[in-house]
């Protein structure tokens, strides 16, 4: 089965970084996703890491840990447009993608 | 970017009527298609594996006979929600694997059902 464990929420000021976290336990794994979700809309495509280290993409970055379980993305210089939810998704056997329950980021001035 | 489009973007209906929901991707062929259903505040579950031209796989927990899924196409994937009540009320999300091979999916813009 999968396990997904990400904050439920965080809270961070404009213009500062943030760093969400999540360890996953999974039935094989392919590689894993983050994705962002702003209410009553479908997820968009933020980053999919496959082998360990950091990748970097503009204000959004994204680190993956095989062997601990553990990925974090990195938001720099937050805009209140950032405010969303933030999921971790795995993916595993079958090439499914299960989604953590995400974490819901606010963004204040 | 790959491009899905789901219709309708929301519908009311009656309990125990019949809805419809399309996913169809708008520039690619996708043999698979993966229908997600998410409550509020919670994370999206996958309810189903749409494969084109073969049967649904579908989760554990999920009741094929009450979410009729049908690919007949490479370009859509129909999901029928059957015999609907109040608590089937939620955001259906479709997606298609990239067709060039990664595992990301392209997700919908999903359809907000809501059962009288």
């Amino acid at each position: 089965g999968q396990n997904i464990d990400q904050p439920t929420e965080m809270t961070a000021t404009e213009g500062a970084i943030v760093q969400i976290n999540c360890t996953y336990q999974t039935s094989g794994f392919n590689g894993l996703f983050w994705y962002q979700q702003h209410a009553g809309e479908a997820p968009t495509f933020l980053s999919y890491n496959v082998l360990d280290g950091l990748e970097e993409k503009g204000r959004f970055s994204s680190f993956l840990s095989r062997s601990k379980g553990y990925s974090y993305l990195l938001l720099k210089e937050l805009q209140m447009k950032d405010s969303a939810s933030y999921l971790c998704a795995p993916s595993g056997g079958y090439q499914k993608v299960t989604f953590g329950t995400g974490t819901k980021l606010q963004v204040i001035p | 970017g790959a491009v899905v489009s789901q219709h309708p973007s929301w519908v009311i209906c009656k309990s125990g009527t019949s809805v419809k929901i399309e996913c169809r991707s708008l520039d690619f062929q996708a043999t698979t298609m993966f229908w997600y259903r998410q409550f509020p505040k919670q994370s999206l579950m996958l309810m189903a594996t749409s494969n084109e031209g073969s049967k649904a796989t579908y989760e554990q927990g999920v009741e094929k006979d009450k979410f009729l899924i049908n690919h007949a196409s490479l370009t859509l994937s129909t999901l029928t929600v059957t015999s609907a009540h109040p608590e089937d009320s939620s955001f259906y999300i479709c997606s298609a694997r990239d067709p060039s091979g990664s595992d990301e999916q392209f997700f919908g813009p999903g359809t907000r059902l809501t059962v009288l």
